[in-house]
């Protein structure tokens, strides 16, 4: 079947920089995408969500942007702190199907 | 963690025994999840449910077996531990069949 993926499995950034981690797609009909952190020893945490009638999304000091044309996520981390250094993951949603996890991005936050 | 609460969180096991991990959530919330993850795969599902006694498969249910007799508990049984079963577990819980909440893991080691 067809699956998330990633471009980069590693991102180190410093401290108080942004940071965009960047996840690929290859189906068209998915609808439905979602950002998650995992930090060491820990579950999966809900970061943003977005849906593909949208082209972007902002929480708080984060961002999603989704590119349907070339079938692209990202995820914007402003101004990152220690805090931020985790595995970042992407997951997609397509019809009735469950939700599909890339395998992940670590992003380390250098101080 | 959104009242999700995994048990145990550490287990070793022999090859060969049956195994039960319990999934326990205080939130009623609808959907529960069972995943596993390893290194290079990311998350994968193995079981759901989307209600009391409602369960189905995953794209890695081969070797498992699920129960929801209510609706907080979700229990995922191997009924012969092999030891490409060990992984670390996760169970997740929704509400609606979009963003889903992750415990903290097991962590089951089949030698």
């Amino acid at each position: 079947g067809e699956s998330v993926g990633l471009h980069l499995p590693t991102l180190s950034v410093q401290e108080g920089d942004n940071s965009i981690i960047n996840c690929a797609y290859s189906n068209s009909a998915s609808d439905y995408f979602i950002w998650y952190k995992q930090e060491s020893g820990k579950g999966p945490q809900f970061i943003i969500d977005i849906r593909s009638n949208m082209d972007k999304r902002q929480g708080q000091r984060v961002t999603v942007l989704l590119n349907k044309t070339v079938k692209h996520l990202s995820l914007q981390i402003a101004a990152t702190q220690p805090g931020d250094s985790a595995v970042y993951f992407c997951a997609e949603k397509f019809g009735n199907e469950k939700l599909t996890f890339g395998t992940g991005t670590r992003l380390t936050i250098i101080p | 963690d959104a009242g999700i609460t995994q048990s145990p969180r550490h287990k070793v096991t022999e090859t060969g025994t049956p195994v039960t991990l319990r999934c326990h959530q205080t939130e009623n919330h609808r959907y529960m999840y069972w995943y596993r993850q390893d290194p290079g795969h990311g998350l994968r599902l193995i079981h759901y449910s989307y209600g009391v006694k409602d369960t189905d498969k995953g794209e890695v249910s081969d070797g498992y077996s699920v129960s929801r007799s209510k609706t907080e508990d979700f229990l995922l049984t191997l009924e012969s531990a092999t030891s490409s079963q060990t992984s670390v577990y996760f169970c997740a819980i929704s509400e609606s069949d979009t963003e889903a909440f992750f415990g903290q893991g097991t962590r089951l080691t089949v030698v």
